[in-house]
């Protein structure tokens, strides 16, 4: 039952160098989400997912972009780092229904570094 | 745009003791609220979800209420264990948007 999983868990870039984030979930949700995590602002939407082949920004998009590859996998590509972008990136996913959902998954995360 | 905010930020109580932590949100029309727990360098482990038509919902030695109107929710943990020590994340779904609140830090001394 592995529920949410996004590798890697560590990485460290240069300024420059690119990267994809990868996650992938088994519990057949439809919707798919990234957030990052920063000490005093919280966790932050980056991008999301409300089903396979469609994408759409959240609240800090800038630097980022996604691929929902197909209904298990999303993920994020950093294609210049930059200092600002360190941070603990979180993949997270969820059922809706009618008005609501089921409630979030959230992945371990995957903790960047950009020197 | 909703905001949520979460009182205390961080709160130190003995083995034993009953404790509340709070989270208030601005915007009423919401359609879920989940509690969270975060433990150091770890992700976020779902507590509790209260769907906007429940009232409260419980899990073992964990309360969560939630009054919409009001814009308030409370999570209450009884009989707190030093294995309880972690931060407490409050988020609120409303739109297409979960709005976190920044945590209380809880630690529960021996």
């Amino acid at each position: 039952n592995a529920g949410v999983t996004q590798t890697p868990k560590f990485q460290v870039l240069k300024t420059g160098q690119s990267m994809t984030l990868q996650c992938a979930q088994d519990m057949n949700h439809n919707s798919m989400y990234w957030y990052r995590q920063d000490p005093g602002m919280g966790l932050r939407l980056i991008y999301y997912s409300a089903s396979e082949g469609t994408t759409d920004k959240g609240e800090v998009p800038n630097g980022y972009n996604v691929s929902r590859l197909n209904k298990r996998e999303f993920s994020l590509r950093l294609e210049s780092a930059a200092p600002s972008q360190t941070s603990v990136y979180f993949c997270a996913s969820s059922e809706e229904f009618w008005g609501g959902n089921y409630g979030y998954t959230f992945g371990s995360g995957t903790r960047l570094t950009v020197v | 745009k909703q905001e949520v905010t979460q009182i205390p930020a961080a709160l130190s109580v003995p083995e034993g003791e009953n404790l509340v932590l709070n989270c208030s949100f601005t915007d009423s029309a919401i359609y879920n609220l989940q509690w969270f727990r975060q433990d150091p360098g770890k992700g976020l482990t779902s507590l509790l979800l209260i769907q906007s038509s429940q009232r409260e919902q419980t899990s073992g030695r964990l309360n969560a209420s939630l009054d919409k109107s009001s814009g308030r929710s409370t999570l209450y943990i009884a009989a707190s264990q030093p294995g309880d020590s972690a931060t407490y994340l409050c988020a609120v779904m409303s739109g297409s948007r979960l709005t976190f609140g920044e945590g209380t830090q809880l630690t529960v001394n021996p």
